[in-house]
């Protein structure tokens, strides 16, 4: 079994609707948890950035974490075509290298 | 955020020939920066941890012989791919931390090299 768990889609979505993506993961140690947008051949690029249990906004998007569920989402609101990507999940201890999800490619279609 | 980058953004090579791909912190110093590969439609794999000025540390099932990793400065890496064969083609990226950011865990990764061996 995977440390990280994300389901990889595709997840097709109208423009303008409410995106809900999520991993689910087995180690309780981890304590800082990321989510990451990459555009096809780019790099990843950091969307959000969390510490232990909680919510946080930036614009249109909102990342929460559930550590007694070991469960994380994003959220993006109003869902733009330009938010079409692959979406991954990461996290860590503070030791040193994150862990990823395999990533959900996302669709908004105009 | 912080900006990380890389060069070559792309590059063929022949089978049998050296690459070497820089990566490079642009407005911080990263003591420690991580490389991965990433394969079509697949996540991110590590691959080695390069800290500055000591040996790197790689993943199992990587080739320390074949990967070459040199962490010479704060603000460079590089990954060498020694005798490159097609199975070596992929999609090369690297991540850099900063340590004086706001948060010492938040990665920033480069734009990739695409390499590609014939």
């Amino acid at each position: 079994q995977k440390e990280v768990e994300q389901d990889p889609g595709p997840l097709s979505v109208p423009e303008g609707a409410i995106v809900s993506l999520n991993c689910t993961y087995s180690n309780s140690a981890f304590q800082y948890f990321m989510w990451y947008r990459q555009y096809s051949r780019k790099g990843p690029e950091l969307l959000m950035y969390t510490y232990s249990s909680g919510n946080k906004e930036d614009g249109r998007f909102t990342a929460q974490v559930d550590k007694s569920s070991k469960y994380i989402s994003l959220f993006i609101r109003d869902s733009q075509p330009s938010d079409s990507a692959t979406y991954l999940c990461a996290m860590n201890t503070n030791a040193g290298k994150s862990t990823f999800g395999d990533g959900t490619t996302l669709t908004v279609k105009p | 955020g912080a900006v990380v980058s890389q060069h070559p953004s792309w590059v063929i090579c022949k089978s049998g020939t050296s690459v070497k791909i820089e990566c490079r912190s642009l407005d911080f110093q990263a003591t420690t920066m991580f490389w991965y590969r990433q394969f079509p439609k697949q996540s991110l794999m590590l691959m080695a941890t390069s800290n500055e000025g000591s040996k790197a540390t790689y993943e199992q099932g990587v080739e320390k012989d074949k990967f070459l990793i040199n962490h010479a400065s704060l603000t460079l890496s590089t990954l060498t791919v020694t005798s490159a064969h097609p199975e070596d083609s992929s999609f090369y990226i690297c991540s850099a931390r900063d340590p004086g950011g706001g948060d010492n865990n938040e990665q920033f990764f480069g734009p990739g090299t695409r390499l590609t061996v014939l």
